[in-house]
């Protein structure tokens, strides 16, 4: 069965630094999503990506972060500096088609990426 | 406001009862998710359930939606250890223009004892 991928599984950064975090969606799937959930909290919205465009971010997703998908199959977060409070587990999710009713399909999670920023 | 609110926050049962979870919300939707997500895990999609649906079936799962309540209930039969996990449900908002979001409630952690 498809499923979608994320890589690294874990990652440790300094504060500060730069970190890339990488997602294969599932092949068919047009629209892309990065989640996060910090610990022992609610998963939250991060942001929605559509024939490479930003479709909608949350005001999490400030100037500090950006996504691209460079090729056919890879979808990228990049968090430019990271500070203390990015530390989380990062989802990332794809979906098949958007319905006439203007609202998501059925989203499909990676593993996600556990990023810890000390 | 709120969105995706689940209860209870922790269920604890043994091998083979049922258990039922639950979740209310406060915008109108399009669709409701359930998803599943082991500890420390990714989260795994259990069902999806339509506005216009009232009730929808799965293997051992049943989920129902009360739109006029706002709310929806996730059962799961004959529960296994391998049901522990904790259960969201997830809405997507309806409004004017598009929305691609999940809103997710904080879960219900289930236990299942041998």
């Amino acid at each position: 069965e498809p499923e979608v991928t994320q890589t690294p599984s874990h990652q440790v950064t300094q504060m500060g630094q730069e970190v890339i975090l990488r997602c294969v969606p599932i092949s068919n799937h047009l629209y892309f999503y990065w989640y996060r959930q910090i610990l022992g909290q609610k998963v939250e919205f991060l942001v929605s990506f559509y024939n490479n465009e930003i479709s909608e971010k949350s005001e999490i997703f400030d100037d500090q972060f950006s996504v691209e998908r460079p090729d056919g199959s890879n979808f990228t977060l990049k968090i430019r500096s990271t500070k203390l409070e990015d530390s989380a587990m990062y989802f990332c999710a794809s979906s098949e088609f958007h319905s006439g009713w203007a609202s998501v399909g059925t989203q499909y999670f990676g593993p996600g990426t556990r990023l810890l920023v000390l | 406001s709120q969105q995706g609110e689940e209860d209870p926050q922790a269920l604890s049962i043994q091998e083979g009862e049922n258990a039922t979870m639950n979740c209310s919300y406060k915008t109108s939707i399009n669709n409701l998710q359930w998803y599943r997500q082991n500890s420390g895990r990714g989260l795994v999609h259990l069902i999806l359930i339509r506005s216009n649906e009232r009730e929808k079936h799965s293997g051992r799962l049943r989920v129902t939606l009360d739109t006029s309540k706002k709310s929806s209930s996730l059962l799961i039969t004959a529960s296994r250890a391998a049901d522990t996990a904790s259960y969201f449900c997830a809405t997507d908002a309806r409004s004017g223009g598009s929305n691609y979001k999940l809103t997710f409630g904080k879960g219900t952690l289930l236990t299942v004892n041998p």
